[in-house]
């Protein structure tokens, strides 16, 4: 089954500075998906692209795809400490279920 | 939006007992749910596809007969994770597909299974 896979495994900035995480994956997909986890927590869905766009906005997090280079990047633009969490990227291949990368841990240093 | 809710939170239980977990979608209709499992510090990791009205069907890897799904209704599936080890101790996160958006999964909080 296709993977995605995020860099950098860990990522510790200050805060007011902002984040950017990358996803690769290996198959074609539907769409991708970010999701935050807090520690011990279960998935807050974050952005969903479609394979048909290239870029997604939402509020302070924007979401690139390349489907040629088959990346995807999330930025989390001027960084709180209540974004301390780990994320993941997901790929949706389409009947089965999401295919989770290994995740980013952002720690913001206040 | 919607909402998908777990039960337990958490449960710790002694090695040889069975343990179940409901998800539940409590304000759509779920045909497909998911459950996954999550050890410490890695990644989410499919584990079965719960239709509902038909059998599961499982990730290469995933004994069936270790993780009973039931997904008897369009609101409600369960896990039962029978004759527990410790090395069965997890992270189980479930998962919903809203009748009306074929593209998003509504996440349950999770129940951290812990055994002794």
């Amino acid at each position: 089954s296709q993977q995605g896979e995020e860099d950098p495994q860990a990522l510790s900035i200050q805060e007011g500075e902002n984040a950017t995480m990358n996803c690769s994956y290996k198959t074609s997909i539907n769409n991708l998906q970010w999701y935050r986890q807090n520690s011990g927590r279960g998935l807050v869905h974050l952005i969903l692209i479609r394979s048909n766009e290239r870029e997604k906005h939402s509020g302070r997090l924007r979401v690139t795809l390349d489907t040629s280079k088959k990346s995807s990047s999330l930025l989390i633009t001027a960084s709180r400490a209540a974004d301390t969490a780990s994320y993941f990227c997901a790929t949706d291949g389409g009947a089965d279920g999401l295919t989770f990368g290994k995740g980013t841990h952002l720690i913001i240093q206040p | 939006g919607a909402v998908v809710s777990q039960h337990p939170s958490w449960v710790i239980c002694k090695s040889g007992t069975s343990v179940k977990i409901e998800c539940r979608s409590l304000d759509f209709q779920a045909t497909t749910m998911f459950w996954y499992r999550q050890f410490p510090k890695q990644s989410l990791m499919l584990m079965a596809t719960s239709n509902e009205g038909s059998k599961a069907t499982y990730e290469q890897g995933v004994e069936k007969d270790k993780f009973l799904i039931n997904h008897a209704s369009l609101t409600l599936s369960t896990l039962t994770v029978t004759s527990a080890h410790p090395e069965d101790s997890s992270f189980y996160i479930c998962s919903a597909y809203d009748r009306g958006s074929t593209d998003t999964q509504y996440f349950g909080p999770g129940t951290r299974l812990t055994v002794l």
